[in-house]
């Protein structure tokens, strides 16, 4: 099976712009996530969809926002770019049942000017 | 709040011998998952190994083995020949038993020496 995959891999923004991040899960996972990693924060949960309902919500601003469709493929969106969004988006993928495992993809690099 | 917490920033470790890195976390439920993510140079996070809490037994798949301790909330790794491809950055996670938002430790960074 293929595996998680993102597009774009990297993305440089300026301040106030918008941008787009795709995240296609592994064939027949339902569930996507989407986690932030920069050097100051570490790894923190944005949120997961489930069958095209958000799941869960990770302590972020409303600028921050996310769906999924019928094929699972997640789409995260981040609004008014600020510096302090430039980071590593990583997307994970599951069959979404308590028992399963995450798998990650390569990531998106944002960097905001 | 769940939090957990890596207190070793950066481990070396000559190439063949063992190495154990150390992970403690906090919380107040019973029914939990943890895990260990690699990081290497790619960013690809890749699944090392998991532990459910309700299992006593240590989880190990081949060179790499944990020491799951409940009651004191403590979960190491163990990595042992160690091998020049385990130079990465190693994370720590936790998840409880709903939903899949993984908590995150702040990593450790493992150098392996030839």
């Amino acid at each position: 099976k293929a595996g998680v995959t993102q597009t774009p891999r990297y993305l440089i923004k300026t301040r106030g712009q918008q941008v787009t991040l795709s995240c296609s899960p592994i064939s027949g996972h339902r569930s996507v996530s989407w986690y932030q990693q920069t050097p100051g924060q570490g790894l923190q949960f944005l949120f997961e969809y489930f069958s095209e309902t958000q799941r869960n919500k990770g302590n972020f601003p409303g600028r921050f926002s996310g769906r999924q469709f019928s094929n699972s493929r997640s789409e995260m969106n981040v609004s008014t770019l600020e510096l302090g969004d430039s980071a590593l988006y990583l997307c994970a993928s599951s069959l979404g049942g308590a028992k399963e495992t995450q798998y990650f993809g390569p990531g998106t690099r944002l960097l905001v000017l | 709040a769940q939090t957990v917490t890596q207190s070793q920033p950066e481990m070396s470790v000559q190439e063949a011998e063992t190495v154990t890195l150390s992970c403690t976390y906090d919380t107040s439920e019973s029914d939990y998952y943890l895990f260990w993510y690699k990081q290497p140079p790619s960013r690809q996070m890749i699944l090392v190994i998991r532990q459910e809490a309700y299992k006593q037994q240590n989880a190990t798949e081949n060179r790499f083995s944990v020491n799951f301790q409940k009651a004191a909330k403590s979960f190491s790794l163990k990595i042992s020949d160690s091998q020049l491809g385990d130079a990465a950055m190693y994370f720590c996670a936790y998840r409880i038993n709903a939903g899949n938002m993984l908590t995150f430790g702040g990593g450790t960074r493992l150098m392996v020496k030839p």
